[in-house]
């Protein structure tokens, strides 16, 4: 399994602003993905992170809103533009993929916008 | 109809008891099945991987019936520290998407 972490772990920021979550791997992995997860909430998927390449977004999500970079096979951000109390939410970054589709999670970043 | 559902919880039993989780998938193309852990506050986390056989791990059984589109786990002599939410997992296609149910809340009571 690949041990994933994340940063920051929490923030409080202002309405307007944006902020930047790291997530890095362990080991090197074909797939990382992010995720958002609302209290009391599934996941939703954000978007497919691809090295070399852009990300995917799922329904509902726009790059200029959730901009994401994949540098290399160990490391990706995520960042949250132009925030807005809708935003706060856990952002949840995992790595997997492969044969087993098996995905290993960061400890999520807690968000709040005031 | 939603492409992973579970059965709502949350579900209240006693220590020692068993309890099922029931979920159905609607993507018949699905290859590969998961049981997920969340406990409140913290990432998910991989509880088993099901496979077409059906697989056990300790206290855990987790069933696959294809035919059906339908996924199980069951849990025998259930500690307190089985309380969390378990989340059924289905990959979407070949580009390694899982999709998320909305899992089910489990209380174990002493």
């Amino acid at each position: 399994s690949a041990v994933i972490s994340q940063k920051p772990s929490r923030d409080i920021c202002q309405r307007g602003t944006s902020l930047t979550i790291q997530c890095q791997v362990d080991s090197q992995v074909t797939m990382m993905f992010w995720y958002r997860q609302q209290p009391g909430q599934s996941l939703t998927l954000i978007a497919t992170a691809n090295q070399g390449s852009e990300a995917t977004y799922e329904s509902g999500f726009v790059i200029d809103k959730f901009p994401i970079s994949r540098p290399n096979l160990t490391f990706s951000t995520l960042t949250v533009s132009n925030l807005s109390p809708e935003d706060s939410s856990i952002y949840l970054c995992s790595a997997g993929g492969g044969v087993t589709d098996t995905q290993y999670f960061g400890p999520g970043t807690r968000l709040t916008v005031l | 109809r939603k492409e992973v559902e579970q059965d709502p919880g949350p579900f209240n039993v006693p220590e020692g008891a068993t309890v099922a989780f029931n979920c159905t998938y609607s993507n018949s193309a699905s290859q590969s099945f998961f049981w997920y852990r969340q406990d409140c506050r913290k990432e998910p986390k991989l509880l088993m991987s099901v496979y077409s056989s059906g697989n056990e791990d300790g206290r855990f059984t987790a069933q696959l019936n294809r035919a059906s589109q339908y996924i199980s786990l069951l849990i025998r002599d259930s500690k307190l520290s089985d309380s969390a939410t378990y989340l059924c997992v289905v990959n979407r296609d070949s580009n390694y998407q899982l999709i998320w149910g909305a899992g089910t809340k489990l209380i174990i009571k002493p």
